[in-house]
């Protein structure tokens, strides 16, 4: 067990709609990250958020977007759901601020999402 | 830019027989690099890190990899599988431009035959 986890474990929803997937770190990380695994693009990094704030952005889609809150856990809303948006949602979380300071990273069990 | 390759996709061993997985990087700066491994239906767990100490490094459960910077490689290896190995094995790399945003291989899967 990671210390980190995510709720829910499966979301089945249409295509159109919007979700929130929902992350809680490890207690004293301050760092949150999210990834999208899915068969076709392998594992993705989203977006990073450091103390509440955005850190730092990767492969993320204008539709999606992400928070942390001054709890430190952190949410994923994805909205306009295309069946491509099928995969599953990885949150880590780990103590750096990243930049020249990578540690290690602590995978949630993730979120699947199945869009039909 | 950084990029990782992973050049077998899935690998397969006999229980007791030697694990190698490949895995090259392209990296313009001094890299870090690192293995996670994911059961089937868990998340991601770190088995090692490369961060320009020592070229060899040890993880956990048996494994070590070497970092060899004129073969721009990083290929993890276990001299005896165990069942408990059969799992995906994904090399990741970050460098100093862009700690943030690392870059994950594609993943080897690895079976172990009984």
């Amino acid at each position: 067990d990671s210390g980190v986890t995510q709720t829910p474990k499966h979301l089945i929803t249409a295509t159109g709609q919007r979700v929130t997937l929902r992350c809680s770190p490890r207690s004293g990380d301050l760092s949150v990250y999210w990834y999208q695994q899915s068969l076709d693009q392998g594992l993705q990094f989203l977006i990073q958020y450091y103390n509440g704030e955005e850190r730092a952005k990767g492969n993320i889609l204008e539709r999606f977007s992400a928070q942390q809150f001054p709890d430190l856990h952190s949410e994923l809303n994805l909205s306009s759901l295309e069946l491509g948006d099928s995969a599953l949602y990885f949150c880590a979380s780990s103590t750096q601020r990243g930049g020249t300071d990578y540690n290690e990273q602590f995978f949630g069990p993730g979120t699947r999402l199945t869009v039909l | 830019a950084q990029s990782v390759t992973q050049l077998d996709s899935h690998v397969s061993v006999s229980e007791g027989t030697p694990v190698l997985l490949r895995c090259n990087y392209s990296s313009s700066y001094s890299p870090s690099l690192f293995w996670y491994v994911q059961h089937p239906n868990k998340g991601l767990q770190l088995l090692l890190k490369y961060t320009s100490a020592a070229t060899l490094v040890k993880g956990i459960n048996g494994f070590e990899a070497e970092f060899k910077k004129s073969e721009t490689s990083f290929h993890l290896t276990k001299p005896s599988a165990h069942m408990s190995d059969a799992a995906e094995y994904f090399c990741v790399v970050s460098d100093e431009t862009s700690y943030d945003k690392v870059i994950f291989g594609p993943g080897t899967s690895l079976s172990v035959i009984p």
